[in-house]
């Protein structure tokens, strides 16, 4: 099956700084990216995604790049504010339904 | 977007008993939904893809006669943690792709076996 690995597993950031977090996949069938934030004791919630035809998506403040030779993707978050402390997953999928996530990074950004 | 909504949020149990955890999308049907678990601090683990009207696929690690799980109609998976033990204590999440095809999750169900 598929095998995500995300990184860091944890990141601290001054506010107003720049937040990366990196994930690399194994299975070249997967074709869909989503990523989801966390925050404690709550369901995740889907914060951008990306489809394998696409190299880059931009949202406001959010933004995330796929490089499907290399099998890798990343959320970029720019000009952090202490909301966006919580945990970030990366997910794979190779159908749309079956959802195969990384372990996570706990983001925290210092006022 | 598409709401699916889970129940219990919480629950306390003995050891030994078995425990019911319901996952309902409530404006959308899904023939397809998945059960996740997930522990303090860590990532969602998938445990188990429920297929409505036939067996649910386990992933590999997951006992079957331990978490057994029903799809019984479009809108509504259950999996019963049966003979529950404090190892099973964790937060387990279900998850359903509803339109345009992404993944809506339950608000989870927070088990601890005592």
């Amino acid at each position: 099956g598929e095998n995500v690995e995300q990184h860091p597993s944890t990141l601290s950031v001054q506010e107003g700084d720049s937040a990366v977090i990196k994930c690399t996949y194994s299975d070249s069938a997967s074709n869909y990216f989503p990523w989801y934030k966390q925050e404690l004791g709550k369901r995740p919630q889907l914060i951008i995604d990306i489809r394998s035809n696409v190299g880059e998506k931009k949202d406001q403040r959010i933004a995330v790049t796929l490089n499907k030779t290399a099998k890798h993707f990343s959320l970029h978050i720019t000009e952090t504010q202490p909301e966006d402390s919580a945990v970030y997953f990366c997910a794979a999928s190779p159908n749309g339904n079956q959802f195969y996530f990384g372990t996570g990074t706990s983001l925290t950004v210092i006022p | 977007g598409a709401v699916v909504s889970q129940h219990p949020s919480w629950v306390i149990c003995k050891s030994g008993t078995s425990v019911k955890i319901e996952c309902r999308s409530l404006d959308f049907q899904a023939t397809t939904m998945f059960w996740y678990r997930q522990f303090p601090k860590q990532s969602l683990m998938l445990m188990a893809t429920s297929n409505e009207g036939s067996k649910a696929t386990y992933e590999q690690g997951v006992e079957k006669d331990k978490f057994l799980i029903n799809h019984a109609s479009l809108t509504l998976s259950t999996l019963t943690v049966t003979s529950a033990h404090p190892e099973d204590s964790s937060f387990y999440i279900c998850s359903a792709t509803g339109p345009p095809r992404e993944a809506f999750f339950g608000q989870g169900t927070r088990l601890t076996v005592v």
